[in-house]
């Protein structure tokens, strides 16, 4: 099955600073998710984007399916945006999402 | 349109009890999808309905297993309960082969 990996696993940044994170999947996918998890377990839709650009507000993504891999971009970031990111996979022949083990993200005033 | 639903949202079970956790999709999606996530594992697939019908399955014991309604309404139960059943059970609904979006979960603990 499709394997995902996630760097950095963790992130340590000041408030203002930008951010990318990467997810590198190992097969051709049909779907691909960037979530964050706040911190009552519940997964935040960011962005569906198996291919292609996409922006919303401070965040924005690139996923270049040819290559296998998906960027998250953060800007400006805030404390607000602390928190667990997750991207997730699925693969062409099934509906399951593959998770990543996520990037840990802490924002400091 | 509101979102998915999980009731309930927490659990305090023993071992070798069984277990029977909700979610209500939403409105028109009639796929939907449980997840396990614990620290150690992190989030895994459980399984998925469509339409009534288990449509794919993770690598999990025959202890978990599922059901959806014809209202797409799921219901998934763990019989037997194990020490490391303990997790956060996600559902998430779709249309079929779309975005998938979750409820806010279940946090079962098993003494």
């Amino acid at each position: 099955g499709i394997q995902v990996e996630q760097s950095p696993p963790d992130l340590i940044l000041q408030e203002g600073a930008n951010s990318t994170l990467r997810c590198n999947f190992s097969d051709s996918v049909n779907n691909l998710q960037w979530f964050h998890q706040n911190p009552w377990g519940q997964l935040i839709n960011l962005f569906y984007i198996p291919s292609g650009t996409k922006q919303n507000g401070r965040l924005s993504a690139t996923t270049v399916a040819t290559e296998r891999y998906s960027l998250l971009y953060i800007s400006s970031s805030q404390t607000t945006d602390s928190g667990v990111y997750f991207c997730a996979c699925g693969s062409q022949a099934g509906t399951a999402l593959i998770f990543g083990k996520g990037t840990t993200l802490s924002v400091s005033s | 349109k509101a979102g998915v639903t999980q009731t309930p949202r927490y659990l305090i079970k023993t071992r070798g009890q069984q277990v029977t956790l909700s979610c209500s999709p939403i409105s028109g999606h009639r796929s939907v999808s449980w997840y396990q996530q614990t620290p150690g594992q992190g989030l895994q697939f459980l399984f998925e309905y469509f339409s009534e019908t288990q449509r794919n399955k993770g690598n999990f014991p025959g202890r978990f297993s599922g059901r959806q309604f014809s209202n797409s309404r799921s219901e998934m139960n763990v019989s037997t309960l194990e020490l490391g059943d303990s997790a956060l059970y996600l559902c998430a609904s779709s249309l079929v082969r779309s975005e998938q979006f979750f409820g806010p979960g279940t946090r079962l603990t098993v003494l």
